[in-house]
């Protein structure tokens, strides 16, 4: 069952370091979305991507954060420099369709946890 | 502006006992509208899903949520919780026109207590 696959689950870094986190979107799905999740807080959107195509990056920082999901391999997304305010959950989610085209679903994976020291 | 509003972001209730876990949202278009359940460091698992057609929807769980257009509400309720309920509960809405991305509540804490 070869769902949303997420990597690293955890990773720990040090201000001023760079995190990188990969999304491999279930078999058949081109569409990946990206969510933070805060402690305490809902998920909020990031960015949403098609292969080699970003579609909407509304909901990224202006500066450090930046995505990508290339024709092979998986969707990643990076942060430069990393702070303590970038620690939260990562969440990548898939879908076979663009939310404009299909009923809206999402299929999430397990969340890349990210902590800084 | 569109929104997603879950009013209770903790709920306690003994095993057993009926609960319901209100969203409203804020829109002026047509919505698409979901549940997802979160447990403990796990991702999202969609419980239930409005998309059209009847307003009462059922899910996974045994639990169901009603669809109300005029009160812009979807209330998620179980008639009896279980301990393994105890989960953060996510409405998300998806807004028709423009939007390329489901909008989340802030999610509600559901514990179950024996």
């Amino acid at each position: 069952n070869a769902g949303v696959m997420q990597n690293p689950r955890h990773l720990v870094r040090r201000r001023g370091q760079e995190a990188r986190l990969r999304c491999s979107p279930m078999k058949g799905h081109s569409h990946v979305y990206w969510y933070r999740q805060l402690p305490e807080e809902g998920l909020k959107f990031m960015v949403y991507l098609q292969k080699e195509n970003i579609i909407d990056e509304s909901g990224m920082p202006k500066e450090r954060f930046s995505a990508e999901f290339p024709k092979e391999g998986p969707s990643i997304l990076r942060i430069q420099q990393v702070v303590r305010g970038d620690s939260a959950a990562y969440f990548c989610a898939s879908s076979p369709h663009g939310t404009g085209l299909n009923t809206g679903e999402l299929f999430f994976g397990e969340g890349s946890r990210l902590t800084v020291l | 502006a569109q929104s997603v509003t879950q009013l209770d972001s903790q709920v306690p209730v003994f095993e057993e006992a009926p609960v319901e876990l209100r969203c409203n949202y804020s829109s002026s278009v047509s919505v698409y509208l979901f549940w997802y359940v979160q447990y403990p460091n796990q991702g999202l698992q969609l419980l239930l899903k409005y998309l059209s057609g009847s307003t009462l929807v059922k899910g996974i769980n045994g639990f169901e949520a009603e669809f109300n257009k005029s009160q812009t509400s979807f209330h998620l309720r179980k008639p009896s919780v279980h301990i393994s309920d105890t989960a953060e509960y996510f409405c998300a809405v998806w807004f028709s026109g423009s939007a390329r991305q489901l909008t989340f509540g802030s999610g509600t804490q559901l514990t179950v207590l024996p």
